[in-house]
C-alpha cells in the first residue's frame, strides 16, 4: 500500500501571496489532519477533514483553509501569507482506529 | 498549562546502551491515547509505539517501550540496545478522546537524540 505523499517538497513564497499544499491519503484513509512545525517545536494541529467535511479545528486564523476531495485526498491553503507561515506543513492521514496516523515527509515553505 | 512535556531537549547515548525519553502529560478526560515519534532530518514523522489510557500492560514494539505510570501521567520511552540510525527528535503525542471522528494530537517540544558510536 502506498502511504501519506505530501507536494512540493520544498516552497519559497513572498509575504501577502498565497499558496496551496497537497496531500495523497494513504489507500483506505478517510481523515486527514494537518499540521504546522514551526523550527526547533513540535507541530501544531491546523484542522481535520472527514469525508470532505472540516471536523476540528486548532488555533489558526481564517486564511488557513482545507479541502478534502471525494478521493480523499487534500489541500491546504494559506492566504496573505506572514513571515511566521514559514514551516513545515505536514499532513497525516487515518483509517478511523485509535491509533491509525501515517504521517506524510511534509512541505517546506519559506515566506520572504 | 502545556499538555505534553518533554524536559529533555537533546540526550546523548552511547551505541549498544538504552536510553530513556521523558514524557509527562496533562488531561482530564480519562479517555486517551498516548503516542511516540520519531522524525529524522528528512522531516517524516514515523510512529513507534501507542499506549491507551486503559491499557492495562505497557507497549512494546521491538526495540521500543514505553513506560506507562498513569497516576504520575508519564509515558517514558526506552530505547534498547541503540544504534546510530536511532538519532533523531523524538516527540510525545497525545490524543484526548475518543470524540466523534476527532484524531487531534497534541505534541511536546521534542527531545534531539544522539546515538555516539
Amino acid at each position: 500500500e502506498t502511504g501519506v505523499t505530501q507536494s512540493p517538497t520544498h516552497l519559497i513564497k513572498t509575504r501577502g501571496q498565497q499558496v496551496t499544499l497537497r496531500c495523497s491519503s494513504q489507500s483506505g484513509h478517510n481523515t486527514v489532519s494537518w499540521y504546522q512545525q514551526a523550527l526547533g517545536q513540535g507541530p501544531q494541529f491546523i484542522f481535520q477533514y472527514y469525508r470532505e467535511e472540516e471536523n476540528g479545528r486548532g488555533n489558526f486564523p481564517p486564511r488557513f483553509s482545507g479541502l478534502q476531495f471525494p478521493n480523499y485526498s487534500s489541500e491546504l491553503n494559506v492566504n496573505a501569507l506572514e513571515l511566521d507561515d514559514s514551516a513545515l506543513y505536514l499532513c497525516a492521514s487515518s483509517s478511523g482506529t485509535l491509533y491509525g496516523y501515517t504521517f506524510g515527509s511534509g512541505t517546506r515553505l519559506t515566506v520572504v | 498549562a502545556q499538555k505534553i512535556t518533554q524536559t529533555q531537549p537533546g540526550m546523548f547515548v552511547q551505541e549498544k546502551e538504552a536510553v530513556t525519553l521523558d514524557c509527562t502529560y496533562d488531561t482530564s478526560d480519562p479517555s486517551y491515547g498516548l503516542f511516540w515519534y520519531k522524525q529524522p532530518s528528512s522531516g517524516e514523522m514515523i510512529f513507534l509505539i501507542y499506549q491507551g489510557s486503559y491499557d492495562q500492560q505497557n507497549a512494546t514494539e521491538g526495540r521500543y517501550s514505553l513506560n506507562f505510570q498513569k497516576a504520575r501521567k508519564s509515558a517514558n520511552l526506552v530505547i534498547s540496545a541503540s544504534q546510530l540510525g536511532d538519532s533523531a527528535m523524538y516527540f510525545c503525542a497525545m490524543r484526548e478522546g475518543p470524540r466523534a471522528g476527532s484524531y487531534q494530537l497534541t505534541f511536546g517540544k521534542g527531545t534531539k537524540l544522539s546515538v555516539i558510536p
